[in-house]
């Protein structure tokens, strides 16, 4: 089974410009997840969807960040303009949705892509 | 709120020898989901393994096994016959069971090198 694919692996912009980021879950799972992982820290949940609706995005930055996942699939996640504290790795995860039980199951990470602000 | 804490920011270990990581955490809920995941310095996330809390026996996946002690709120994860890929950041994380909006509480982790 194919896990959580994420394009680009690095990026490096200069600060002001525009980046995107793509993710392609696990064939079949409901829930996609972005976090965003400053060095030395641990994941921050930045926006979850179910299906192509969002559940959480509290802690997004809307002045700058956005995401869509518009067929329920894929998702792309924006930075518009980047700052210099946005350098960080940006994960995606996803997870299956149990109908029957109504929960999300465990979370499964993709490689990552490597954001350098300069 | 629920809070995850991994008192051990680095550890350090010889291979082939074990190593016991910690994690305590705090919640009011009665069930809920434990996870422990692996980051090695290519910085992808990798589940090491998961304790549902009405499950009263130990989840072990290979050389890795998890102490979970419900009453005192805590899931160490013992890394038996450590090899040198095991280096890597470890996570602990919780999940509660119930509602739509079920986010993995993370802790700050612990950094463990395996030294030939």
């Amino acid at each position: 089974e194919a896990g959580v694919a994420q394009s680009p692996r690095y990026k490096i912009i200069e600060k002001r410009q525009s980046v995107a980021f793509w993710c392609n879950p696990i064939s079949g799972h409901a829930t996609l997840y972005w976090y965003q992982q400053i060095l030395g820290q641990g994941p921050k949940l930045l926006i979850q969807f179910q299906n192509n609706g969002v559940v959480d995005d509290s802690q997004l930055p809307k002045d700058r960040f956005s995401a869509e996942r518009l067929k329920g699939v894929d998702s792309t996640l924006k930075i518009q303009p980047a700052k210099l504290e946005d350098s960080a790795v940006y994960l995606c995860a996803s997870s299956l949705w149990d109908i029957r039980k109504g929960v999300t199951d465990t979370q499964y990470f993709g490689p990552g892509t490597r954001l350098t602000v300069l | 709120a629920q809070t995850v804490t991994q008192s051990q920011p680095e550890m350090s270990v010889q291979e082939a020898e074990t190593v016991t990581l910690s994690c305590t955490y705090d919640t009011s809920e009665s069930n809920y989901y434990l996870f422990w995941y692996k980051q090695p310095p290519s910085r992808q996330m990798i589940l090491v393994i998961r304790q549902e809390a009405y499950k009263q026996q130990n989840a072990t996946e290979n050389r890795f096994s998890v102490n979970f002690q419900k009453a005192a709120k805590s899931f160490s994860l013992k890394i038996s016959d450590s090899q040198l890929g095991d280096t890597a950041m470890y996570f602990c994380a919780f999940m509660k069971h119930a509602g739509n909006n079920r986010k993995l509480i993370w802790g700050l982790g612990t950094s463990l090198a395996v030294n030939p």
